[in-house]
């Protein structure tokens, strides 16, 4: 079965702090993504990666960044984190691309006081 | 851009009764994947449809896509307490990048012992 490993399942920081959520799978998945999950908006895609030390922007970049050193993890970066950003965060990971689905993380729920 | 609308948007059911929910495309579907998401969980993968009047089932949940491909419907026969949470569709998102998936909002069910 496909693992992916979400760091933290619930997380609280300050505003204008650096948070960093880590995501792991263990599946050779070339594609990894993260979203964020909030009521009555669904799921928005934040940013995706393709391979290693690449990456796309998904629907709702802004205030995030993120990072793929190696083929198994993929972080996502809230620069300096505001209380707009609090929210369930999802990783996601994919081999290849349609007619296969992605495979989900437990989610992070993020907490910006 | 493709949009998918999941009704109805919440569904509360005696434990024991069948349901439906449905997805519904504003573009034709290349790929269409069912998601189970317990509350403050990740997502979890149930089954994938691909072409036109395909069927799938797993345990008492069975998937259909239409024969336009524009529709997918999930039924639940004799539902039970394990099957409450939020279902979730998703489809290939030619426009957008063949890596991305487009979500509908969900539809929450409760079961009633």
């Amino acid at each position: 079965d496909v693992k992916v490993t979400q760091s933290s399942r619930y997380l609280v920081k300050r505003t204008g702090e650096k948070v960093f959520l880590e995501c792991v799978q263990d599946m050779d998945h070339e594609n990894m993504f993260w979203y964020r999950q909030d009521p009555g908006l669904g799921l928005r895609l934040i940013y995706f990666s393709y391979d290693v030390k690449m990456k796309e922007k998904g629907d709702i970049p802004e205030g995030y960044s993120v990072s793929r050193e190696k083929k198994e993890r993929f972080s996502l970066i809230l620069e300096s984190a505001s209380t707009n950003q609090t929210s369930m965060y999802l990783c996601a990971s994919r081999k290849g691309g349609p007619g296969q689905p992605q495979h989900f993380g437990d989610g992070t729920r993020l907490s910006i006081l | 851009s493709q949009e998918l609308e999941q009704s109805p948007q919440s569904l509360i059911v005696q434990e024991g009764k069948n349901l439906t929910i449905n997805c519904t495309s504003s573009k034709t579907l290349y790929g269409l994947y069912w998601y189970k998401q317990k509350y403050g969980e990740g997502l979890i993968f149930l089954m994938m449809l691909q072409k036109g009047g395909e069927e799938k089932s797993h345990e008492k949940i069975t998937a259909k896509l239409d024969e336009k491909k524009q529709q997918s419907s999930l039924h639940i026969t004799a539902s039970q307490p394990s099957h409450a949470g939020i279902y979730l569709c998703g489809a290939d998102n030619r426009e957008g990048g063949s890596e991305k998936l487009v979500f509908g909002k969900g539809t929450k069910l409760t079961v009633n012992p």
